[in-house]
């Protein structure tokens, strides 16, 4: 079946510092999603990218599609201790399969003051 | 509301014991998805339903796990003999669109935390 990996599994940053976690399928996508999981909370949803090289931002933010498809990256820039939490991705399979995205494990970030 | 809704938000079972755990979606979302969170960072795709119909349920442990959505009820999941596996978090989701629409979003409940002791 399909798979999403995420890398890496932790980050550690100072605060100010750039922070990318990148996300790898192996299968082609038609979309991806991104989520943000703060610590004991819930997911909220960020974003979703459906074309080819797509780049999408918010804020420090940067989402960025890859050509085939088959990963994501997310950017923050100059990081702040509100960025604290579990970035994950979510990817849905281009043909056949579920139609339910598929997360991947997380990167969580932690952001030292 | 404008909020998922998922009670309790904490619930102790004995190992055999059932647990059931609720969920209102948003008002005016027609889909709901389950999910279960072990070891905080793994999410599990239980079920998800169109209304009151099952619209996948491709990872849903058919053994132990029900689940339904009732007109003008909240959702709920139901684990009969629980093991002790099955401790984790489980979060609901619903969205207004389906997962294959380009406006589809999922917004998440607090989710439940089940603990079998």
């Amino acid at each position: 079946g399909q798979q999403v990996m995420q890398i890496p599994q932790y980050q550690h940053v100072q605060e100010g510092e750039d922070f990318t976690t990148y996300c790898n399928s192996s299968t082609t996508l038609s979309n991806i999603q991104w989520y943000k999981q703060r610590p004991g909370g819930h997911p909220v949803f960020l974003i979703q990218l459906v074309k080819s090289g797509e780049v999408k931002k918010q804020k420090r933010l940067t989402f960025q599609f890859g050509e085939a498809k088959k990963n994501s990256s997310l950017h923050i820039t100059a990081t702040q201790t509100t960025d604290v939490g579990t970035y994950f991705c979510a990817g849905r399979q281009a043909s056949g399969g579920s139609y339910i995205p598929t997360f991947g494990r997380g990167t969580s970030l932690i952001v030292h003051p | 509301g404008e909020e998922v809704a998922q009670t309790p938000k904490h619930l102790v079972r004995g190992e055999g014991q059932k647990a059931k755990l609720y969920c209102a979606p948003i008002k005016g979302h027609s889909y709901v998805f389950w999910y279960q969170q072990v070891l905080k960072n793994e999410f599990k795709f239980l079920i998800s339903f169109q209304n009151e119909n099952v619209f996948d349920e491709t990872g849903m442990p058919k053994e132990r796990f029900s689940a339904k959505c009732l007109p003008n009820s909240p959702c709920s999941l139901e684990i009969q003999a629980t093991k002790l596996e099955d401790s984790a978090v489980y979060f609901c989701a619903s969205s207004q669109y389906p997962p294959r629409a380009s406006a589809y979003e999922q917004y998440f409940g607090p989710g439940t935390r089940l603990t079998v002791t």
